[in-house]
């Protein structure tokens, strides 16, 4: 059984620019969940897509942006760059059935904005 | 709103001491509570998750928490640590079994020496 994964695992960008960070889905799973972890905090929560349909979603702009494909991977799209977007993104996902839904989380991206 | 609070960032301890990571919530609806660590440059694994039934919790290497609703706590503890369990440790909770949209504590770093 593969575990979720994620690509690259790092990534330096120049404030303004746009990034796309991908992720791969456990086997299985249906649903994928992206977080931003910054430097000595608790991941946040971005967004969920079940379905790729967008199924909740935290506290960050519209330049968070997400897809989920057929084959349930995901894609995570940060448009103009600022400084503050340095973190590690994690996704993490899972399998919407019976009355518990366990997260398992890839590895995550370190993206640096400069 | 919704929050967790981790009490201590930092909790050294010698190996084969006991160890208790301290973790409140504060929520007005029922909760789902869950521990995560992280190792260096890697995602979170669950270590042990609440959703309902008794209050004390077994999880994976050894830990064990327990939920108290009067004192809207989900402390975490271990009898004996190992070197091994260095690591980040994310207390989380969740306002929906389906775990949609965990909620992190800022995190403690457990620093086991010999």
């Amino acid at each position: 059984e593969t575990g979720v994964t994620q690509s690259p695992t790092h990534l330096i960008k120049t404030r303004g620019q746009q990034v796309t960070l991908r992720c791969s889905s456990q086997s299985g799973h249906n649903t994928v969940s992206w977080y931003q972890q910054a430097l000595g905090q608790g991941p946040q929560f971005i967004f969920q897509y079940y379905r790729e349909e967008e199924n909740g979603r935290g506290n960050f702009p519209p330049r968070f942006s997400g897809l989920q494909f057929p084959n349930y991977s995901s894609e995570l799209n940060v448009n103009a760059l600022e400084l503050d977007d340095s973190a590690l993104y994690l996704c993490a996902s899972s399998s919407i059935t019976g009355n518990y839904n366990e997260q398992f989380f890839g590895p995550g991206t370190r993206l640096t904005v400069l | 709103a919704q929050s967790v609070t981790q009490l201590d960032s930092q909790v050294p301890v010698f190996e084969e001491a006991p160890v208790e990571l301290r973790c409140n919530y504060s929520s007005s609806v029922s909760v789902y509570l869950f521990w995560y660590v992280q190792y260096p440059n890697q995602g979170l694994q669950l270590l042990l998750k609440y959703l309902s039934g008794s209050t004390l919790v077994k999880g994976i290497n050894g830990f064990e928490a327990e939920f108290n609703k009067s004192q809207t706590s989900f402390h975490l503890r271990k009898p004996s640590v190992h070197i091994s369990d260095t690591a980040e440790y994310f207390c989380a909770v969740s306002f929906n079994q389906a775990g949609t949209a965990l909620i992190f504590g800022k995190g403690t770093t457990l620093s086991v020496s010999s």
